[in-house]
């Protein structure tokens, strides 16, 4: 079955505690994304990547990194995470293609709390 | 900058009462436009791909069409499992991301 799969699903973590949260797909695809959904705001890109070890940043980079060691595979690490990082986040990944735009496969999400 | 509206945040329907969700789009030049169905807790899920003005797609009760300033989604006789938030994102030409709205969120009472 084709998936994205995110882990871990819910986390609570204190101000200043490293984390990561793993993303993983079986599909093959080169493009993978982190989005950031708050509530009013939708859904926000943070970091892609179009293929191994090729990362950028999108709209709101601020406070996070990221790597593309494999293609199936692209984490996402909050070296010193702050309570206004408390959001709902999701990994994203998709052929990326010259010519038109293809649809992204979304994980099912983590749930993070910074306190 | 691009951006993405979307309207009504919430919608209300009987089972059987169609009705239509407004996405008005501003994008240098659209390289295409998404809708994505997302149940509480859930990822959003694939619908539509639209590409350029006057394309329109069906799935089901479920039929979204484009214009140059925005798209619809025509949902025909609801069931109450269609109840759910609706999103649409633009990826304009040249970049990556998808800039995506707010969302709608529909209820469908039996």
């Amino acid at each position: 079955e084709a998936q994205v799969t995110q882990n871990p699903r819910y986390l609570i973590t204190v101000t200043g505690k490293k984390l990561t949260v793993t993303c993983s797909q079986n599909m093959n695809h080169e493009y993978m994304s982190w989005y950031r959904q708050d509530p009013g705001l939708g859904l926000r890109q943070i970091y892609y990547s179009m293929n191994v070890e090729v990362t950028d940043k999108g709209d709101v980079p601020e406070g996070y990194k990221v790597s593309r060691k494999e293609k199936r595979n692209f984490p996402l690490i909050l070296e010193s995470p702050s309570p206004n990082q408390t959001s709902l986040y999701f990994c994203a990944s998709s052929l990326a293609p010259q010519g038109r735009s293809t649809e992204a496969f979304f994980g099912q999400g983590t749930r993070l709390t910074v306190v | 900058e691009d951006q993405v509206t979307q309207s009504p945040e919430a919608l209300r329907l009987q089972e059987g009462e169609s009705s239509s969700l407004n996405c008005s789009y501003t994008v240098s030049g659209l390289r295409g436009l998404f809708w994505y169905r997302q149940d509480p807790g859930k990822g959003p899920e694939f619908l539509f791909t639209l590409y350029s003005a006057g394309e329109e797609k069906e799935k089901e009760r479920l039929k979204a069409t484009l214009t140059k300033k925005e798209s619809f989604l025509h949902i025909t006789a609801p069931k109450p499992e269609d109840s759910a938030t609706y999103l649409c994102a633009v990826q304009a030409t040249g970049r990556r991301a998808l800039t995506f709205g707010s969302g709608t969120r529909l209820q469908v009472q039996p």
